[in-house]
């Protein structure tokens, strides 16, 4: 079975752009979530995604956006870029959200500068 | 975010030694899970517990939900230079929100 895959692995952008990035989650797996990953704040919840609905949102400003699509692959965006973005950003799938463990992928690392 | 406690925060041991590390957090949790993630990639689930005072083991590691529901530990045994990497605690509270731990970082010295 494959495992959970995001694209690009790598990107460097400017601030002040905008950023688009994506999780194909396993086969069958219906939630994804995107975690931002840094040094000093460690593991954060972006949000939550299931059956094409956010359903979970954490504590992070309207620029970072996100959706899913019907066969649950899910794309992040985040506008207006700051150099406070610069981070791992990694998603993670599960059957159903819910009592289920989550797998991650590999994750994105952004450079903005 | 919330943030778990999680200690200690590095370990340097040698190979074949016992380690154990914990995380604690101040909300009831109903999963506690276990990651290992190596540098520049995501994290590996180790471990997943349902059910306080629940024990699990996957061949050398072995971690617990504790029955406070406020913490849980994770134990390796036998210590192999390949355990050498960053170790997560994460909590899924009542709302299905997961929050992470800081990690421990562990070394293995050969």
């Amino acid at each position: 079975k494959a495992g959970v895959t995001q694209t690009p692995r790598y990107l460097i952008k400017t601030r002040g752009q905008q950023v688009t990035l994506s999780c194909s989650p396993i086969s069958g797996h219906r939630s994804v979530s995107w975690y931002q990953q840094t040094p000093g704040q460690g593991l954060q919840f972006l949000f939550e995604y299931f059956s094409e609905t956010q359903r979970n949102k954490g504590n992070f400003p309207g620029r970072f956006s996100g959706r899913q699509f019907s066969n649950s692959r899910s794309e992040m965006n985040v506008s207006t870029l700051e150099l406070g973005d610069s981070a791992l950003y990694l998603c993670a799938s599960s059957r159903e959200g819910g009592y289920d463990e989550q797998y991650f992928g590999p994750g994105t690392r952004l450079t903005v500068t | 975010g919330q943030q778990l406690n999680q200690s200690p925060q590095s370990m340097f041991i040698q190979e074949g030694e016992d380690v154990s590390m914990n995380c604690t957090s101040s909300s009831i949790f109903n999963t506690w899970l276990w990651y290992k993630q190596d540098p520049g990639e995501g994290p590996v689930l180790l471990i997943a517990l349902y059910k306080a005072g629940e024990l699990t083991s996957n061949g050398r590691l072995t971690a617990q939900f504790g029955i406070t529901r406020k913490d849980s530990f994770l134990n390796i045994s036998a210590s192999i230079p390949s355990d050498v990497g960053i170790y997560f605690c994460a909590g899924r509270d009542n709302f299905n929100k997961f929050y992470f731990g800081s990690g421990t970082k562990l070394n293995v010295k050969p």
